[in-house]
């Protein structure tokens, strides 16, 4: 069963840096785009990074820009999301997710892990 | 930036027909797709490419496009298909998604 699951939320204080991982499996990795997309409490969906397979593409949502970095390390079936300079706001569910460039639009989510940013 | 809207929510009876609109600037133009998500679960996909549906999705689900507006329907709708559904597209380099529309079956 294709799979993405990550890891490495938790509690963090405003300012704060926290290392979000995504392993993936029972796919060819470096076969697919990947996002990362969060979700506020009670909030909506929104999109905050894609990268390419090869890392030669990288976009970012303009809330995030400048702070948060993705990156993959295909030899490990793995996508990162390094989040720096944390945000009350940032508080989220976050998911990874494969894209499916073909069509624009993800068809595997990962179940989330959750950031929360409080002091 | 670009938007998608989406109406808050929606309310159908049992068996009946649900519609979901999803309307943003030139959507005829891309390929949006549907995703329904439960309370304390992960988004799932059910219509991409404007009207095509993956596999294990029933057929009740189906999606159209028209001029700048997509929209979800549900047809014959069950008690499990209450949920929030999204539409989302691709525009100049971001994912774009719809606030959501929540479904309410009563």
């Amino acid at each position: 069963e294709v799979q993405l699951v990550e890891s490495g939320g938790g509690l963090v204080q405003p300012g704060g840096s926290l290392r979000l991982s995504c392993a993936a499996s029972e796919f060819t990795f470096n076969s697919y785009g990947m996002d990362w997309v969060r979700q506020a409490p009670g909030k909506g969906l929104e999109w905050i990074s894609y990268i390419s397979i090869d890392s030669s593409t990288i976009y970012y949502a303009g809330s995030v820009k400048g702070r948060f970095t993705i990156s993959r390390d295909n030899a490990k079936n793995s996508l990162y999301l390094q989040m720096r300079s944390l945000r009350a706001e940032d508080t989220a569910v976050y998911y990874c997710a494969r894209w499916v460039g073909d069509y624009y639009y993800i068809d595997v989510w990962g179940k989330g892990t959750t950031v929360t940013v409080s002091s | 930036s670009y938007e998608l809207t989406q109406p808050p929510s929606v309310s159908v009876s049992p068996g009946q027909t649900a519609s979901i609109t999803c309307s943003g600037h030139k959507l005829g133009d891309k390929y949006p797709s549907w995703y329904q998500q439960k309370p304390g679960q992960s988004p799932v996909l059910v219509i991409y490419h404007d009207d095509k549906r993956p596999s294990g999705i029933p057929e009740r689900f189906s999606g159209s496009k028209s001029g700048s507006t997509a929209t979800l329907t549900i047809s014959g709708t069950q008690a499990m298909d209450e949920a929030d559904y999204y539409c989302q597209a691709w525009d100049s380099s971001t994912v774009v998604f719809g606030g959501g529309t929540k479904l309410t079956v009563l």
